[in-house]
């Protein structure tokens, strides 16, 4: 079935550590995003790209960085992980030519103790 | 600075009476508008969207209604149904497709029996 995968579905993880969040689409979309959602606050975009080979700062992007080496994959590291880093993270992309419809992949819930 | 705003938490409406779910945005650049859809443990859906150069649009028992005047918008569900009981996102995006979503908070709508 085409779509988003993200992996893990869920995390996890003691603070300081290193932890990479994949995010793979089938769908040969140019743009991908990541986005957090927490309480309250609904989503916001950490990072995008827009094409394989760029990437770009989004809302709330400290503590984050991504990569996009083709245009399938499109991984979020957290170097050394903090408890504010608790979150649901979702991956997006858009496909060329589309104003605004996001697909998203089902999330990852990571808990940062 | 919350550019898209979802004043409401939640909302509950009885089923096969109307759902209205509000969003108000202050950035005077948003010219498309999106409202998505999300269960537990899912990743967000697209479910309608509205262009600025028009004030209403419609799909089924979904309505989207915008006032760009009052930089506000409306989504209006008639007859709500028990499914679509899940947390709804307002959002917004200036015209482009390189252009990135800024989300609303969220709000959880539950229909009631």
């Amino acid at each position: 079935i085409a779509g988003i995968t993200q992996a893990p579905t869920s995390q996890i993880l003691a603070a300081g550590r290193r932890m990479t969040l994949r995010c793979t689409q089938d769908m040969r979309h140019n743009a991908m995003y990541w986005y957090r959602q927490d309480l309250g606050l609904g989503l916001r975009l950490i990072h995008y790209s827009n094409t394989a080979g760029t990437t770009g700062k989004g809302e709330v992007p400290d503590g984050y960085s991504v990569s996009r080496a083709n245009t399938d994959d499109f991984p979020l590291t957290l170097a050394s992980a903090v408890p504010s880093q608790t979150s649901v993270y979702f991956c997006a992309s858009k496909g060329q030519g589309s104003s605004g419809e996001l697909f998203f992949g089902e999330g990852s819930r990571l808990t940062v103790l | 600075d919350q550019q898209v705003k979802q004043n409401s938490p939640s909302l509950s409406v009885q089923e096969g009476r109307i759902s209205i779910l509000n969003c108000d945005y202050t950035n005077s650049m948003f010219d498309y508008f999106l409202w998505y859809k999300k269960y537990p443990a899912e990743g967000p859906t697209f479910l309608i969207s509205i262009s600025s150069i028009k004030d209403k649009n419609e799909d089924g028992r979904f309505t989207v209604f915008l006032n760009k005047s009052a930089k506000h918008l409306s989504l209006h569900i008639v007859p709500s149904q028990p499914g679509d009981s899940a947390v709804y996102f307002c959002a917004a995006s200036p015209t482009g497709t390189a252009s990135k979503l800024t989300f609303g908070t969220g709000t959880r709508l539950q229909v009631t029996l």
